[in-house]
């Protein structure tokens, strides 16, 4: 069974405060996605990498960053969190192609006060 | 350019109830990939389906059936004999070889099934 674990459930985090969401997937999978999920606008990308150091931007990449130093492991990080980033983040990984299956985590809920 | 539109913004039925849950998906490209994906309350995505572009057959995995029409550029999924358990958001999804590494989801249809 392919395995997507997210570090936090639910995290509550200050205006202005640096925020690292950690993903780990253990699969062997080369690619991998930060997703966030918000009421009305469903699921938008925010970066994705299909390799150890390769990062690409997705749809809504403003304010975010991200690391993968290892292939199992994906951050998201958002440098200065503000309010409007206070989201469902959903990190999922894919074997190789494009077509293939994403895996999702459990989801991170995240608030920014 | 790629679309995936769910019209079904929220449907309710009463547990036992059949409920058929629409997708109809837009590419210009013939090689491509539709899933179905649940999101219970948990908030976790859980994969259910994936169909290429070149199996029309229908599929079924117990209560749940998929029905596949190239013609209507439609991926429809059905539950026969809902249950309570069934109540979740459904996203259906696209994707496209040479498109990029982009799936683009459809904006879910919340079912809730009521005892």
């Amino acid at each position: 069974d392919v395995k997507v674990t997210q570090s936090s459930r639910y995290l509550v985090k200050r205006t202005g405060e640096k925020v690292f969401l950690e993903c780990v997937q253990d699969m062997d999978h080369e690619n991998m996605f930060w997703y966030r999920q918000d009421p009305g606008l469903g699921l938008r990308l925010i970066y994705f990498s299909y390799d150890v150091k390769m990062k690409e931007k997705g749809d809504i990449p403003e304010g975010y960053s991200v690391s993968r130093e290892k292939k199992e492991r994906f951050s998201l990080i958002l440098e200065s969190a503000s309010t409007n980033q206070t989201s469902m983040y959903l990190c999922a990984s894919s074997f190789e192609d494009n077509t293939d299956t994403q895996y999702f985590g459990p989801g991170t809920r995240l608030t920014v006060l | 350019a790629q679309k995936v539109t769910q019209a079904q913004t929220e449907i309710s039925v009463v547990e036992k109830e059949d409920v058929t849950l629409d997708c109809v998906y837009e590419t210009r490209d013939t090689t491509y990939y539709l899933f179905w994906y649940k999101q219970p309350p948990s908030g976790e995505l859980v994969f259910l389906i994936r169909r290429n572009s070149f199996d029309e057959q229908n599929e079924i995995s117990g209560r749940y059936s998929w029905n596949f029409q190239k013609s209507t550029s439609s991926f429809n999924f059905t539950i026969t004999a809902s249950q309570v358990v069934d109540s979740a958001v459904y996203f259906c999804a696209l994707s496209v070889k040479n498109y990029g590494q982009n799936f683009v989801f459809g904006p879910g249809t919340r079912l809730s099934v009521l005892p």
